[in-house]
């Protein structure tokens, strides 16, 4: 049974051209991640929501934008993909509050810039 | 800082036998989380373990086990009787216990191939 689910697994698009990633979760965890992982290197994180609550990480570059409209999506938008963009992105999702949990891992979308 | 060190960037061996992946942090917090997480050719990451800073107890789950030392901010993984299943890449990582902000600091992952 999936429990995050990212779509669509593989992504191709152009430099320049707006793209979406989407994230869905049916754990009902209240935080949301989204890491860039390039190639052969560890996963970033990009940000992530606590509830509502959007919280960017300080070197995320303003051409990656986030939206969560309820508990169980969250997008990734990116406005102007570059080719230094293509890489592997992992949404995650944790059910925050007094105990800490693990993040659980979606599948992960490819972007390919061309 | 919090800072990951897998010094091992690939690791090959033949199948059965056992490998250690290598982990040391860096953290100035006095309360934190170590985790590692397999992540295969499918891509996704695969939670393996959880660990807190006031519990170096080693655990031994199957084949898995985990070796969690203060003294010398280690918290190694061993694979006993590897199998071809095995084959991934393995990532260590780090949190500070920030409820509401779990943040992930990972290692740069150590490829591991068992070689029939």
């Amino acid at each position: 049974d999936a429990m995050v689910i990212q779509n669509p697994r593989y992504q191709v698009t152009q430099f320049g051209k707006p793209v979406t990633l989407s994230c869905s979760q049916t754990l009902n965890h209240n935080v949301m991640y989204w890491y860039q992982q390039k190639s052969s290197q560890a996963p970033k994180l990009l940000f992530h929501y606590y509830d509502k609550d959007f919280n960017n990480e300080a070197d995320t570059p303003d051409n990656f934008q986030s939206r969560r409209p309820n508990t169980s999506f969250c997008f990734l938008d990116i406005r102007s993909p570059g080719l230094g963009d293509a890489a592997m992105y992992l949404c995650a999702t944790v059910a925050g509050g007094l105990n800490y949990n693990e993040q659980f891992f979606g599948p992960g979308t490819r972007l390919t810039v061309l | 800082a919090q800072k990951v060190t897998q010094a091992q960037t690939e690791i090959s061996v033949v199948e059965k036998e056992d490998v250690t992946l290598d982990c040391v942090y860096e953290t100035r917090d006095t309360t934190y989380y170590l985790f590692w997480y397999k992540q295969p050719p499918s891509g996704e990451l695969v939670f393996l373990i959880r660990r807190n800073s006031f519990d170096e107890q080693n655990e031994i789950s199957g084949r898995y086990s985990w070796n969690f030392q203060k003294s010398t901010s280690s918290f190694n993984f061993t694979i006993t009787a590897s199998q071809v299943v095995d084959s991934a890449v393995y990532f260590c990582a780090l949190s500070e216990a920030n409820f509401g902000n779990e943040k992930l600091t990972f290692g740069t992952g150590t490829r591991l191939t068992i070689i029939p």
